[in-house]
């Protein structure tokens, strides 16, 4: 079975600043792992995901994430926050390749001061 | 290439009604997933259709039932509707499995 945990359900920071969101997953078998965000009355954007080629992942609008099987975590960081990466963000995770069927994690939201 | 369009976009309904949604996929995907998104519980899957039949299924009472048709457009009906039931429901589609989904806009269902 596979699930996912998002540590800290609100993260702020300023405008410039590092963004460090975190996720730790569970998964018996080798995992596909993605983040999407979500913006206001939205749907679901992809940012990246891990599907076991190389374990830094670079997405889109200057995202990457780490795959650390060590630690069994897919952090998602990026340099210097915007004011436009104010969104709910989710990590998720899926033990197939040949299904729509994720389990997502809580959930994120970032606040990007000014 | 149009996106995966949810329709309608809200719905208000009262306990005990039924309700129908509606995902149209982008074309050519075959297979349709619909999820339940609310503030307590978060993203939950509630099933997935691929070719007109049910491939994958999540936890969720027999009042939550879909369907695929073979122009792959996909519906979610809920009967007997609960006050809990209120949420966004969100339709994801995918030509090349769990790499490849995108996802719609949702329908915003309250539930009175």
């Amino acid at each position: 079975a596979q699930s996912v945990t998002q540590l800290g359900s609100h993260v702020s920071v300023s405008e410039g600043a590092l963004v460090l969101l975190r996720c730790n997953y569970s998964s018996s078998v080798p995992p596909y792992l993605f983040w999407y965000v979500q913006y206001p009355n939205q749907g679901l954007q992809l940012l990246l995901k891990y599907t076991s080629a190389a374990t830094l992942v670079k997405g889109i609008n200057d995202f990457e994430a780490e795959f650390k099987k060590s630690e069994t975590s897919f952090h998602l960081t990026k340099p210097s926050a915007h004011m436009s990466d104010a969104a709910e963000y989710f990590c998720a995770v899926s033990g197939q390749s040949n299904t729509g069927k994720l389990i997502f994690g809580q959930g994120t939201t970032l606040q990007v001061k000014p | 290439k149009a996106g995966v369009t949810q329709t309608p976009r809200y719905l208000i309904k009262t306990r005990g009604q039924q309700v129908t949604l509606s995902c149209s996929p982008i074309s050519g995907h075959r297979s349709v997933s619909w999820y339940q998104q609310t503030p307590g519980q978060g993203l939950q899957f509630l099933f997935e259709y691929f070719s007109e039949t049910q491939r994958n299924k999540g936890n969720f009472p027999g009042r939550f039932s879909g369907r695929q048709f073979s122009n792959s457009r996909s519906e979610m009906n809920v009967s007997t509707l609960e006050l809990g039931d209120s949420a966004l429901y969100l339709c994801a589609s995918s030509g090349q499995g769990i790499e490849k989904l995108f996802f719609g806009s949702g329908t915003q269902l309250s539930v009175l």
